[in-house]
C-alpha cells in the first residue's frame, strides 16, 4: 500500500521569506499523481499544485513550487515571498493513475507566517 | 457555481444516536468519497463510489455506512456513533476519467459525539 509521510508537524517563516515542506511517498508504481492542498483556518481543502510522476519539469504555480525527486521518492513544496494569507495546514497526497481515485494523505504540516 | 455541498456544517450529538451527513454535488461527478481527517494522521478514506450503486470500502469503513441512490448525492450514515467517531468529514468528488484533475471538496463537517 502507499504512504505518504510529512516529517514536519509544524514550520514557520517570517513574511517575505522563503520556506520549504517536505513529503516523502512510498509506492511501487512508476505512474501516478501528486498534489498539494492547502487547508486554512476555514477549513476547506483548496489545491495548491499538482505533479504528474512521468513528467520531469517540475510543477509551478506562482509563488509555489515543487522539487519532485522521482527516484528519492521526495515532493516537497517550496513557497516563496511568503504571505500572512499563506499560514495554514498544508497536505501532501498520492493518487494512482489506474482503478479508484483515492488521495492518500500525509500527515499534514502546519505552516505559521510571522510578521 | 460548480461546488460539493455537505450538510450539516457542525453537529453535536450523543453516542447510538443515528446520524446521517448528506453530501451532494452538481458537476455529474461520477467519483465520490469520504474521508476524515484527525490530529497527526491527516485525511483518510472512509468509502468511495464509482458511481450509481457501486460503493466500497475506503481505508477505515468501520461505523460507518454509505449508499448512491442518485448520482449527485452520496450520503454517510453512522448508525450507531461512537466517540472515536469525533472527527472532521469531507466529502469529495471528480470524474472518474480525468485522472489528473484535483477532486472537488466540500467544506467539511465537524462531528462531535458525547
Amino acid at each position: 500500500a502507499q504512504t505518504v509521510t510529512q516529517s514536519q508537524p509544524e514550520m514557520s517563516v517570517q513574511e517575505a521569506e522563503t520556506v520549504t515542506l517536505s513529503c516523502t511517498y512510498d509506492t511501487s508504481e512508476s505512474d501516478y499523481y501528486l498534489f498539494w492542498y492547502k487547508q486554512p483556518p476555514s477549513r476547506q481543502m483548496i489545491l495548491v499544485i499538482r505533479q504528474e510522476a512521468y513528467k520531469q519539469q517540475n510543477a509551478t504555480e506562482n509563488r509555489f513550487s515543487v522539487n519532485f525527486q522521482k527516484a528519492a521518492k521526495s515532493f516537497s513544496l517550496k513557497i516563496s515571498d511568503s504571505q500572512l494569507g499563506d499560514a495554514a495546514m498544508y497536505f501532501c497526497a498520492y493518487r494512482r493513475p489506474q482503478g479508484a481515485q483515492k488521495l492518500v494523505f500525509g500527515q499534514g504540516t502546519r505552516l505559521t507566517i510571522n510578521p | 457555481e460548480a461546488q460539493v455541498t455537505q450538510n450539516p456544517r457542525y453537529l453535536i450529538t450523543v453516542t447510538g444516536k443515528k446520524l446521517t451527513v448528506t453530501c451532494s454535488q452538481n458537476m455529474n461527478h461520477e467519483y465520490m468519497s469520504w474521508y476524515r481527517q484527525d490530529p497527526g494522521l491527516g485525511l483518510r478514506q472512509i468509502y468511495y463510489s464509482m458511481n450509481v450503486e457501486v460503493t466500497d470500502k475506503g481505508d477505515v469503513p468501520e461505523g460507518y455506512k454509505v449508499s448512491r441512490k442518485e448520482k449527485r448525492n452520496f450520503p454517510l450514515i453512522l448508525e450507531s456513533p461512537s466517540p472515536n467517531q469525533t472527527s472532521l468529514y469531507f466529502c469529495a468528488s471528480s470524474f472518474h476519467r480525468d485522472r489528473d484533475q484535483p477532486q472537488h471538496f466540500g467544506d467539511g463537517t465537524r462531528l462531535s459525539i458525547l
